[in-house]
């Protein structure tokens, strides 16, 4: 079975613009979960979505936004990019939204804001 | 609010030595879940094991093992006779409820170098 696939695998942009990253979760994983990784560091948790309904929500601003639709797929979108934000961002998804379940990570998409 | 701490920065070792990567918690919560997470230089996150708070009895995976005690909040990760394919950066991570969801609450890492 496929994993965890997150597009696209690098972006650059610049300050200002908008972004949009895509995940898609293993066959039959009802909930997806974003994460940034910042070099050096551990990820740091930005959404949890289940079932389409945002289930927690990690200390990110307001320009940092993410919806799941009826096939279980994400997207995470960032406006106003600011250097800060040129990241690894990973995708997890796993079976369940309650609960603690393993949660399998994509292989992320790294964002350079330039 | 939880956290996990990872003291060891980087570790460096070679073949064949066993070298064990420390990680210590901190949670208010009765019942938890820990993790171990492996990423390689292609930046994945590669799950290893989940282990939940009233699980306290050590497992063993091939040359990888997990010592969980919870009077120390410890949960330590041995790997038996080190291959320079497990080069890479190693995550504890503790669950933490959220919302009506869960998320992972992240150490900082260990890089642990394994030279031929």
């Amino acid at each position: 079975d496929a994993g965890v696939t997150q597009s696209p695998t690098h972006l650059i942009k610049t300050r200002g613009q908008h972004v949009t990253l895509r995940c898609s979760p293993i066959s039959g994983h009802k909930s997806v979960s974003w994460y940034q990784q910042v070099l050096g560091q551990g990820p740091q948790f930005i959404f949890q979505y289940y079932e389409k309904e945002e289930r927690g929500r990690g200390n990110f601003p307001d320009r940092f936004s993410a919806r799941q639709f009826p096939n279980y797929s994400s997207e995470l979108n960032v406006n106003a990019l600011l250097l800060g934000d040129s990241a690894l961002y990973l995708c997890a998804s796993s079976p369940r939204g309650q609960g603690t379940y393993e949660q399998y990570f994509g292989p992320g998409t790294r964002l350079t804001v330039t | 609010a939880q956290k996990v701490t990872q003291a060891q920065t980087e570790i460096s070792v070679v073949e064949k030595e066993d070298v064990t990567l420390d990680c210590v918690y901190e949670t208010r919560d009765t019942t938890y879940y820990l993790f171990w997470y492996k990423q390689p230089p292609s930046g994945e996150l590669v799950f290893l094991i989940r282990r939940n708070s009233f699980d306290e009895q050590n497992e063993i995976s091939g040359r990888y093992s997990w010592n969980f005690q919870k009077s120390t909040s410890s949960f330590n990760f041995t790997i038996t006779a080190s291959q320079v394919v497990d080069s890479a950066v190693y995550f504890c991570a503790l669950s933490e409820a959220i919302g009506y969801g869960n998320k992972l609450v992240f150490g900082a890492g260990t890089i642990l170098r394994v030279k031929s």
